[in-house]
């Protein structure tokens, strides 16, 4: 199984440039996330979906928008961006387990997107 | 909206010490699961230990516990016979157990160092 795999590993824009951060997990797992870590700040939360054609804000959403087609790919984009979206960028999906109520709880994270902007 | 604070930006202890690292929380839930999760320097999130808020029995997975005081809103790791392979950043996580919300946010990590 390969988790959670992210596209690209490293990217360097220029502000105003656009691109797009890809996500695709292999385990069927119903709810993935987008977080940014910056030193200092910890892992935040920039939007998240619970399940296919859904998607909510988290912590830090503006500047970002984001696109769940199908349930293995959740995807992040930048339309115009800014040097304060330097940042190492994750994507996780969560697995559950139980019926009602879950168990097992447990993040799967990809490996991580460090992208610049000049 | 709920919280997670992580007050010990940096933390270091000796090999075969015990740490304990502190973690607070903010919410009006009563039901909800509580995580920590370490981040070494490869840059992969590896999770450590979980906890269900309705569980009164305090989490452990072998060197690793947590004391959990709910009307504190407390949750803070316990780490026994530090190793070096200890050395990381340590997060906390938060995420509530209503089935409509997914969220999950963590707090800003402790950074772990294992003195020799």
């Amino acid at each position: 199984n390969a988790g959670v795999t992210q596209t690209p590993k490293f990217q360097v824009l220029k502000t105003g440039q656009s691109m797009t951060l890809q996500c695709a997990q292999d385990m069927n797992h119903n709810s993935m996330y987008w977080y940014r870590q910056d030193p200092g700040m910890g892992l935040r939360l920039i939007y998240y979906s619970a399940s296919e054609g859904t998607t909510d804000k988290g912590e830090v959403p503006n500047g970002y928008n984001v696109s769940r087609l199908n349930k293995r790919e959740f995807s992040l984009r930048l339309e115009s961006a800014a040097p304060s979206q330097t940042s190492v960028y994750f994507c996780a999906s969560l697995r559950q387990e139980g019926f009602l109520r879950a168990t097992n709880e447990k993040l799967f994270f990809g490996s991580g997107t460090q992208l610049s902007v000049l | 909206a709920q919280t997670v604070t992580q007050s010990q930006p940096e933390m270091s202890v000796q090999e075969a010490e015990t740490v304990t690292l502190s973690c607070t929380y903010d919410t009006s839930e009563s039901d909800y699961y509580l995580f920590w999760y370490k981040q070494p320097p490869s840059r992969q999130m590896i999770l450590v230990i979980r906890q269900e808020a309705y569980k009164q029995q305090n989490a452990t997975e072998n060197r690793f516990s947590v004391n959990f005081q709910k009307a504190a809103k407390s949750f803070s790791l316990k780490i026994s016979d530090s190793q070096l392979g200890d050395a990381a950043m340590y997060f906390c996580a938060y995420r509530s157990a209503n089935y409509r919300d997914d969220k999950i946010i963590f707090g800003k990590g402790t950074r772990l160092h294992i003195l020799p």
